[in-house]
């Protein structure tokens, strides 16, 4: 079976300092892995997805991601938080049964200081 | 290219009650799913419809239902509306057969029932 699962849920930075958010997935096979953001009381935009290519993967807005299998682990990170990246981050899988739903993980709030 | 668009933005409803939530997908998209947010916790998978059928579903009781038109937008309807059926629902529009496609997600719905 598949799963995301969201190590911290919820992480504080300050303005100008790295971000890293932790995702670990289960899959029994080469997952498709993918990041989305969601601010506040808006729907979901995608941040950057893994499928197979390039283990590290560049998303929007400084955004970055490494597939680590051995580690089962695809961490979100940026190296200087804005505070427009404030908002809920959301680990997921998608599922191959025939049809593919996307599974989430359960999101992390990232909170940025001045 | 137009995006997912979702209607409406809001909406309260009384328990026991129906409504019908609506979702064009992006063009070019030919399949669409829909996902229940409840407050604090990460989208859950209702189900998905290709070419105008229903193509897999998540763990949602049967008064959970959908159309497709040929068109490919959407509907997502609710009968004997219950307390915990509170939440935003978002509609994702992809195309099935192109490879590692990505989702496109709306704003979605805030549905409170009372």
């Amino acid at each position: 079976a598949q799963s995301v699962t969201q190590l911290d849920s919820h992480v504080s930075v300050s303005e100008g300092t790295p971000v890293l958010l932790r995702c670990n997935y289960s899959s029994s096979y080469s997952p498709s892995l993918f990041w989305y953001v969601q601010h506040p009381n808006k729907g979901l935009q995608l941040l950057l997805k893994y499928t197979s290519a390039a283990t590290l993967v560049k998303g929007i807005n400084g955004f970055e991601a490494e597939f680590k299998k051995s580690e089962t682990s695809f961490h979100l990170t940026k190296p200087s938080a804005h505070m427009s990246d404030a908002a809920e981050y959301f680990c997921v899988v998608r599922k191959r049964d025939g049809y593919n739903k996307l599974i989430f993980g359960a999101g992390t709030r990232l909170a940025v200081h001045p | 290219e137009t995006g997912v668009t979702q209607s409406p933005t809001h909406l309260i409803k009384t328990r026991g009650q129906q409504v019908t939530l609506r979702c064009s997908s992006q063009s070019g998209h030919n399949t669409v799913s829909w996902y229940q947010q409840a407050l604090g916790q990460g989208p859950q998978f209702i189900f998905q419809y290709y070419r105008e059928e229903e193509n897999g579903r998540g763990n949602f009781p049967p008064r959970f239902s959908g159309l497709q038109f040929p068109n490919y937008s959407s509907e997502l309807n609710v009968n004997a509306l219950e307390l915990d059926d509170s939440a935003l629902y978002l509609c994702a529009s992809s195309h099935e057969g192109v490879p590692n496609y990505g989702y496109t997600f709306g704003s979605g719905t805030r549905l409170t029932v009372v």
